[in-house]
């Protein structure tokens, strides 16, 4: 099975720290993605990388920055951590299929980040 | 832009029967429409991808439809069991796209 990793459960971090969820996946995926999730807006994509060192904004990418160093690992990095940033990121990776971009997600136990 | 809406009241139903989930989006349809579950603190796993030209899709107790004309999937459970118990997520993806966009999801209880 794939297994998408990220490293933390929960983080608690201070307003205007700099702060970096990591994702690791095993089944050599292309694409690889970020989403926050917050209650009643559904999961909200930041950024997406279809291939190393290749990235895409998402619908929401303010705030928000990604590297893509290795096919394996994508990270996301909150350059000046705030309030409103507090959400539930899930990392996800999927198979590339010719000419029809993602298909069949495969999510992260997802990170809890609290702001403070 | 592009809007996914599914119903934000949850579902209950009592075991054994059948729960329909619905799944409407606005503007152009997708090249196909996936459906995930998400179990709470846990992220969504994929369970069904139906593609524009096909009209349903099974697989074990779970049906997709997908209705371009109406812009709608329908996401049935049959013989409906307490371990269904979850949200539903539907999400469309567009023809050479990377981007796949999710609904809020629905939550389903199935009481014994």
């Amino acid at each position: 099975d794939v297994k998408v990793t990220q490293s933390s459960r929960y983080l608690v971090k201070r307003t205007g720290e700099k702060v970096f969820l990591e994702c690791v996946q095993d089944m050599d995926h292309e694409n690889m993605f970020w989403y926050r999730q917050d209650p009643g807006l559904g999961l909200r994509l930041i950024y997406f990388s279809y291939d190393v060192k290749m990235k895409e904004k998402g619908d929401i990418p303010e705030g928000y920055s990604v590297s893509r160093e290795k096919k394996e690992r994508f990270s996301l990095i909150l350059e000046s951590a705030s309030t409103n940033q507090t959400s539930m990121y899930l990392c996800a990776s999927s198979l590339r299929t010719m000419g029809r971009g993602n298909e069949k997600l495969f999510f992260g136990s997802g990170t809890q980040l609290s702001v403070l | 832009s592009q809007k996914i809406e599914q119903n934000s009241e949850a579902l209950n139903i009592q075991e054994g029967k059948t729960a329909t989930l619905t799944c409407n989006y606005t503007n152009y349809s997708p090249a196909y429409l996936q459906w995930y579950r998400q179990d709470p603190g846990r992220g969504p796993v994929f369970l069904l991808l139906i593609r524009e030209n096909e009209k349903e899709k099974r697989k074990e107790r779970l049906k997709v439809t997908f209705d371009t004309t109406l812009k709608q999937s329908l996401f049935h459970i049959t013989a409906s069991q307490p371990a269904d118990s979850a949200t539903y997520l539907c999400a469309l993806t567009y023809t050479g796209g990377f981007k796949t966009i999710f609904g809020a999801g629905t939550r389903l209880f199935v009481k014994a």
